[in-house]
């Protein structure tokens, strides 16, 4: 099955600096990589995700980047601000991530300081 | 809509009892999953559907069983409660032609 690698556990930057997390999976069917972000106490929401036949994509200060070839996909941050605080989770899908569910890595605890 | 609504918030079980955490959409989804949370782990696939009568195993399937009625439900039973099952458990749900999953607010389970 699949297995999603994610990279750092804690990432601490401040306000106003990039933050980059990075994910490998080990299945070359997954199609689906979304990422989601959790607050203390919450449920995931969900924040930016990409298909397999995209590279990048943008959403206002989040992006995601896609290597097929590497296996390998990242979330970058710009401008960080205390509100991004929270546990990020990236994830894959051969599936389109309706089928048969997603694959987890273990997250990323994001702490932006003042 | 209420999207998707999990009861209990929050449930104190002993070793051996059993109960079913119960799962709605009202979104007319085709596909339902279970999760659950456990610290340092991320979320693990548990059981999923893909529409009413269809059911298979995920990751960690062993201690829980599910059936899929109808298209709004998807109730997750524990047999026969272990404290390894302590955990916060998360319902999904995603529509057929999106890939986005919506999850609901989760329940809290503690097996002492």
């Amino acid at each position: 099955g699949e297995n999603v690698e994610q990279h750092p556990s804690t990432l601490s930057v401040q306000e106003g600096d990039s933050a980059v997390i990075k994910c490998t999976y080990s299945d070359s069917a997954s199609n689906y990589f979304p990422w989601y972000k959790q607050e203390l106490g919450k449920r995931p929401q969900l924040i930016i995700d990409i298909r397999s036949n995209v590279g990048e994509k943008k959403d206002q200060r989040i992006a995601v980047t896609l290597n097929k070839t590497a296996k390998h996909f990242s979330l970058h941050i710009t401008e960080t601000q205390p509100e991004d605080s929270a546990v990020y989770f990236c994830a894959a899908s051969d599936s389109g991530g309706g089928a048969d569910g997603l694959t987890f890595g273990k997250g990323t605890h994001l702490i932006i300081q003042p | 809509n209420a999207g998707v609504t999990q009861t209990p918030k929050f449930q104190v079980l002993k070793t051996g009892q059993s109960m079913t955490l119960q799962c709605a959409q009202d979104m007319n989804h085709e596909y339902m999953s279970w999760y659950r949370q456990d610290p340092g782990m991320g979320l693990r696939l548990i059981h999923y559907s893909v529409g009413a009568g269809i059911t298979d195993q995920g990751e960690v399937p062993n201690g829980y069983n599910v059936s899929r009625s109808t298209t709004e439900d998807f109730p997750l039973r524990l047999l026969s409660a272990a404290p390894s099952q302590t955990s916060v458990y998360f319902c999904a749900s995603t529509a057929g032609l999106s890939y986005e999953q919506y999850f609901g607010p989760g329940t809290r389970l503690t097996v002492t």
